[in-house]
């Protein structure tokens, strides 16, 4: 079974550039999970979405990130325009669903350099 | 939901028995206690979770104090892939978040 896919891998930009990353999930969850990871910390959570619905944003910063899951499977996180404290790793996860015991399951990340 | 303390760094021998410790004692009856693991360059990986009762799997064991205020994840026999950041995290029992600490960062040394 493949896992969560993310890319790219690896991005570099300058400020003030626009910046996407792309996230499929596991095949067959419905809750998929964005977070960002900065430099010696652990990640923190963006956005949850149940199929199609963003359904805690609460950390996301809205002025300018933005996603979207249009039909219920993939995501996209976009970031415009970006600033140097974006840089980070930015990690998509899945689950079956919101259940309490279910296991996220984490790609492998996207790291962003914002030069 | 409930904090949790780790130590930031921990070194092992390989082949011994790693105990990563963690405390949480503001842990409320509905939260579960979850372990992840992140290698390096890797996204985390979930190792195992429990409410109560004591936890084995094929990757560790998870050990919980009985007034569920600390808990202990055992790795047997720890070898060099077993580096990686731990993290201890509880988490509500309905649509709860993973609230990730900074973890215990593990050296298992030849």
């Amino acid at each position: 079974e493949a896992g969560v896919v993310q890319s790219p891998r690896y991005k570099i930009i300058e400020k003030k550039q626009p910046v996407a990353f792309w996230c499929n999930p596991i095949s067959g969850h419905n809750t998929l999970y964005w977070y960002r990871q900065n430099l010696g910390q652990g990640p923190e959570l963006l956005i949850r979405y149940e199929n199609e619905e963003a359904v805690d944003d609460s950390q996301l910063p809205k002025d300018r990130f933005s996603a979207e899951r249009l039909k219920g499977v993939d995501s996209t996180l976009k970031i415009q325009p970006a600033e140097l404290g974006d840089s980070a790793v930015y990690l998509c996860a899945s689950s079956p669903n919101q259940d309490s015991q279910e296991t996220q399951y984490f790609g492998p990340g996207t790291r962003l350099l914002v030069l | 939901d409930a904090k949790t303390t780790q130590p930031t760094s921990m070194d092992c021998a390989e082949g011994r028995a790693a105990n990563l410790p963690c405390n949480h004692s503001t842990i409320s009856g509905n939260e579960y206690v979850y372990w992840y693991r992140q290698i390096h360059s890797q996204g985390p990986q979930y190792i195992i979770h429990g409410l109560k009762n004591n936890e084995t799997n094929e990757m560790a064991s998870l050990i919980i104090t009985e007034d569920r205020k600390s808990s202990t994840l055992i790795l047997p026999h720890a070898t060099l892939r077993d580096t990686a950041v731990y993290y201890c995290i509880v988490r509500v029992a309905m649509g709860g978040k993973l609230i990730f600490g900074q973890g215990t960062e593990l050296s298992v040394k030849p």
